[in-house]
């Protein structure tokens, strides 16, 4: 069965610093790889996605991500944060031929000024 | 833009209350999903649908059940609501082959 892993329930970031938010899939094969981002009080906004090809991927608000086969890791990244990012963000996998897709807990970020 | 609407952003039921839960999509999607979403825990998938009249159970659909009469759209029922189904309720559509889905607001639901 697939899981996805979100190792950091919490993190606290200085607005105008870098931002890293960790994911690990278990898939054998090569999974379809999503963050999703939701603003209090709202639903799922897609932020990225990969399937397949350029294993760093660009998406929206400034977000990218990179997915490394060795490390069964599609990592979330932004050079520098807004304010306005603050959230809670989630990953997600999925194969070919299955609509469903796995979730993982969520990583909540908290912005200071 | 995909649109996908839930009925209620916020609703307060008693316990034994039958709750019906109803979402829409405009886009044609065939697939649709509901979740519920509570804290630490992520999203969990209770039902879906990959088409009219069809449907599978996800991970957690004890004490729900579902209906798709249209395409268009996907009721999520609680036959006796209780304490326990209180959480954030979120609808969800595929727009293709590729998986990927797109989210309804969410319904926060109180059992009371």
């Amino acid at each position: 069965a697939q899981s996805v892993t979100q190792p950091d329930i919490h993190i606290t970031v200085s607005e105008g610093a870098s931002l890293e938010l960790r994911c690990n899939y278990s898939y054998g094969a090569t999974p379809y790889l999503f963050w999703y981002v939701q603003s209090p009080g709202q639903g799922l906004q897609l932020l990225l996605k990969y399937f397949s090809g350029d294993t760093l991927v660009q998406g929206i608000k400034g977000f990218e991500a990179e997915f490394k086969r060795s490390q069964s890791s599609f990592n979330l990244r932004k050079p520098s944060v807004h304010w306005s990012d603050a959230a809670e963000y989630f990953c997600a996998s999925g194969y070919f031929g299955n609509e469903k897709l796995t979730f993982g807990t969520g990583t909540r970020l908290t912005i200071i000024p | 833009d995909v649109k996908v609407t839930q009925s209620s952003r916020y609703l307060v039921k008693r316990t034994g209350e039958k709750v019906f839960l109803e979402c829409v999509q405009d886009m044609d999607h065939e697939n649709m999903f509901w979740y519920r979403q509570d804290p630490g825990l992520g999203l969990r998938l209770i039902y879906f649908s990959y088409d009219v009249k069809m449907k599978e159970k996800g991970d957690i659909p004890e004490g729900y059940s579902v209906s798709r009469e249209k395409k268009e759209r996907f009721s999520l029922i609680l036959e006796s609501a209780s304490t326990n189904q209180t959480s954030m309720y979120l609808c969800a559509t595929t727009a293709g082959p590729y998986n990927e889905q797109f989210f309804g607001p969410g319904t926060r639901l109180t059992v009371l």
